[in-house]
């Protein structure tokens, strides 16, 4: 497909448990970034991956979160010992980042994430 | 801190009237923004986008407006239609490229 595509779209999980969340960004985009959406808010910036570039964490909440992104395209958003309050939508973007000109992040449907 | 924020939380139009949804930032370093519409389920779809060198931007029945004096952004929707029944989200982008995102407003528009 064109857009973004994530997995899965929904999640439950007990809590302690960890979970993977996956993204995969449009094709040929070399900027990606991961967003938490909690319910009935706004969306709060996560990380941000741009080329081979060192990652922009300044947004992970804590350290039970990690992200990876191989070979500059599918990424992986990681929380371990996940508590109830990690109960959200995470949300993907990705855009076609040129020099400093900024540009329009298309994001996926996201993943629901509920942890019992 | 610096925060984007929005005037309403809901905001009820009848099918075929303007639509118009506000929006206030506070950082006066921001250089870019941007509206995104988010349908139950889904993830926010662009509308479209302003930077700062500019204070009109126009696109299909849709203008956005940025009166940086009072750092106040809004969003008109002409001819609102049942589609355009959404949370609308502004976003403003100062440094990087992650964008700061307001709380949303939902538009629900009746026959």
């Amino acid at each position: 497909g064109a857009g973004v595509s994530q997995s899965p779209s929904n999640k439950v999980t007990e809590k302690g448990k960890d979970v993977e969340l996956r993204c995969d960004p449009i094709s040929g985009h070399t900027a990606l970034y991961w967003y938490r959406q909690s319910l009935g808010q706004g969306l709060e910036f996560l990380i941000y991956f741009q080329g081979n570039s060192a990652p922009d964490k300044s947004g992970l909440p804590s350290d039970r979160f990690s992200a990876e992104r191989t070979g500059g395209s599918v990424s992986t958003l990681t929380i371990q010992r996940t508590q109830q309050e990690d109960s959200a939508v995470y949300l993907c973007a990705s855009s076609l980042n040129i020099g400093l000109a900024k540009n329009i992040q298309y994001f996926g449907a996201g993943t629901r994430l509920s942890v019992l | 801190g610096e925060n984007v924020g929005l005037h309403l939380p809901t905001l009820s139009v009848q099918e075929g009237d303007n639509s118009i949804i506000n929006c206030a930032y506070s950082n006066s370093a921001s250089d870019y923004f941007i509206w995104y519409k988010q349908e139950s389920g889904k993830g926010p779809q662009f509308i479209i986008d302003i930077r700062s060198n500019m204070d009109k931007r126009q696109g299909q029945r849709v203008t956005v407006l940025l009166n940086k004096t009072v750092k106040h952004l809004s969003l008109q929707i002409a001819a609102t239609q049942p589609g355009d029944s959404a949370v609308y989200f502004c976003a403003e982008n100062n440094s990087g490229y992650a964008l700061n995102f307001g709380k949303g407003t939902s538009l629900l528009v009746t026959p």
